[in-house]
C-alpha cells in the first residue's frame, strides 16, 4: 500500500491553520497514524486510528478521514510544531510510511 | 518509563554483517509486538521488520527480505535485529519502535535510534 503525502513542503507562520493530507493507494479503513519528527529526534506519535489523539498531545493536532483520504490539521501553530510530519499505515503488512511534510517558518 | 535503547551500530564494510539490538523497560516486554524502523541520511521513514509479542510472526521490507532476522529474547526484554550482506543503502538510523496495544496498532514508543554505516 502506498502512501502519498501532500504537500511535500509547507511554509506557514505561527498562528496559521495548516492541513497535511495522506492518500492511501487502496482503502486501509481507519488504521492510519500520524507521527512528527524534529530533527535529530525520533518520532512521535500524534494521532492513531486516523483521528484518536494520543495521550499529552496538544489539542491543536487533528486527524480526520478513513479509506483512502485522511488529513492532519493543526489548528494554530506554535513555535515547536515546525518539523517534519509522516503517516504511516498500519492495516496491512508491509507496513508504509508516506514521504514526509516538512513543515517551515 | 517505558523506554527503548538501541546499540550495537557502526561502521561496516559492504557485505559485511552487523547485529543492532534494543533493550526495553518500563513495560512487559512480551506482550507487544516490536519493529524496527530506519532513516537514510535525510530521507524519510521507512519499515524495516516487524515481530509478534511471542516471536513467531516476523515480517519484512522486500529491501531486506533474505538479508535481515529480527529476533527477541523476552529474558532480557531485548530486541534484536541481525543484519547480513550489507549494502551502502542500508546506511541510516535504526530505530526500534513499540507497536502499541489499543493505539491501533500504531507504534507509540520509540528508542533513540543507532547509526548503521555501510562503507568501504
Amino acid at each position: 500500500i502506498q502512501l502519498s503525502q501532500s504537500p511535500s513542503f509547507l511554509s506557514a507562520s505561527v498562528g496559521d491553520r495548516v492541513t497535511i493530507t495522506c492518500r492511501a493507494s487502496q482503502d486501509i479503513s481507519s488504521n492510519l497514524a500520524w507521527y512528527q519528527q524534529d530533527r535529530g529526534r525520533p518520532p512521535k506519535l500524534l494521532i492513531y486510528a486516523a483521528s484518536t489523539l494520543q495521550s499529552g498531545v496538544p489539542s491543536r493536532f487533528s486527524g480526520r478521514g478513513s479509506g483512502t483520504e485522511f488529513t492532519l490539521t493543526i489548528s494554530s501553530l506554535q513555535p515547536e510544531d515546525f518539523a517534519t510530519y509522516y503517516c504511516q499505515q498500519v492495516n496491512s503488512y508491509p507496513l508504509t510510511f508516506g514521504q514526509g511534510t516538512r513543515l517551515e517558518i | 518509563e517505558e523506554q527503548l535503547v538501541e546499540s550495537g551500530g557502526g561502521l561496516i564494510q559492504p557485505g559485511g554483517s552487523l547485529r543492532v539490538s534494543c533493550v526495553a523497560s518500563g513495560f512487559t516486554f512480551d506482550f507487544y509486538a516490536m519493529n524496527w524502523v530506519r532513516q537514510a541520511p535525510g530521507k524519510g521513514l521507512e519499515w524495516v521488520s516487524s515481530i509478534t509479542g511471542s516471536g513467531s510472526g516476523t515480517y519484512y521490507s522486500d529491501s531486506v527480505k533474505g538479508r535481515f532476522t529480527i529476533s527477541r529474547d523476552i529474558s532480557k526484554n531485548t530486541l534484536y535485529l541481525q543484519m547480513n550482506s550489507l549494502r551502502a543503502e542500508d546506511t541510516a538510523i535504526y530505530y526500534c519502535a513499540r507497536r502499541g496495544n489499543y493505539k491501533g496498532g500504531s507504534f507509540d514508543i520509540w528508542g533513540q535510534g543507532t547509526r548503521v554505516a555501510v562503507a568501504s
